[in-house]
């Protein structure tokens, strides 16, 4: 079982370019989700989506956009990267909201 | 927001002993999560629990959720190298924050051999 696929799993910007993170699973979740963990910061939620079409902010949204057309993906768009935005970047699903969620292996975004 | 705070940030000890992590808030959690995470990896779930006084086991580790179901600790016995890592505790109300989970910072744990 893939589970939760995330690419790329590295990758370094320039401030002000912009790129999309892949999320897709194949487990038919509903609910998927983005976080950030940040040294010392746990993880902290950007945007989350309860099933195709629907997209919700978290904690920090700020400099993301969402869009869940299918189940099974979910990308997350950086605009305008800043070097705020270097972090590790999870997707994580789960059978419904607060459910036992199922991380992907992460994207460590450095912007310089 | 509800607020987790995990405790100690870091710990550090031999192989062999035992050794015991919490997760504390002023909330009342619907069920609460622990999470390990290894370098490199997302975090894996380990356990769910979601009635208060509940007592989980899985091998040497043995999970609590106060009786209250505000607070939770996770107690390994016997600590080996392969359990180091990041321990996480997520939980989640039904009632407030439209049921989406909360991650406290976690405990990062190292064992020597």
């Amino acid at each position: 079982n893939a589970g939760v696929t995330q690419t790329p799993k590295f990758q370094v910007l320039k401030t002000g370019q912009s790129m999309t993170l892949q999320c897709a699973q194949d487990m038919n979740h509903e609910y998927m989700s983005w976080y950030r963990q940040d040294p010392g910061m746990g993880l902290r939620l950007i945007h989350y989506s309860v099933g195709a079409g629907i997209t919700d902010q978290g904690e920090v949204p700020n400099g993301y956009n969402v869009s869940r057309s299918t189940t099974e993906d979910f990308p997350l768009r950086l605009l305008s990267a800043a070097p705020s935005q270097t972090s590790v970047y999870f997707c994580a699903s789960s059978y419904y909201v607060g459910g036992e969620a199922f991380f992907g292996q992460g994207t460590r975004l450095t912007v310089v | 927001t509800q607020l987790l705070e995990q405790s100690p940030q870091f710990l550090s000890i031999q192989e062999g002993e035992n050794l015991t992590v919490y997760c504390n808030s002023s909330s009342v959690f619907s069920s609460l999560q622990w999470y390990r995470q290894e370098p490199g990896e997302g975090p894996v779930l380990l356990v769910t629990v979601v009635t208060g006084g509940e007592v989980k086991k899985l091998k040497r580790l043995t999970f609590q959720f106060g009786d209250a179901r505000k607070d939770s600790s996770l107690h390994i016995t016997a600590a080996q190298p392969g359990d180091t890592g990041l321990y996480l505790c997520a939980g989640s109300t039904l009632s407030t924050n439209a049921g989406k989970s909360t991650f406290g910072d976690g405990t990062t744990l190292t064992v020597k051999p």
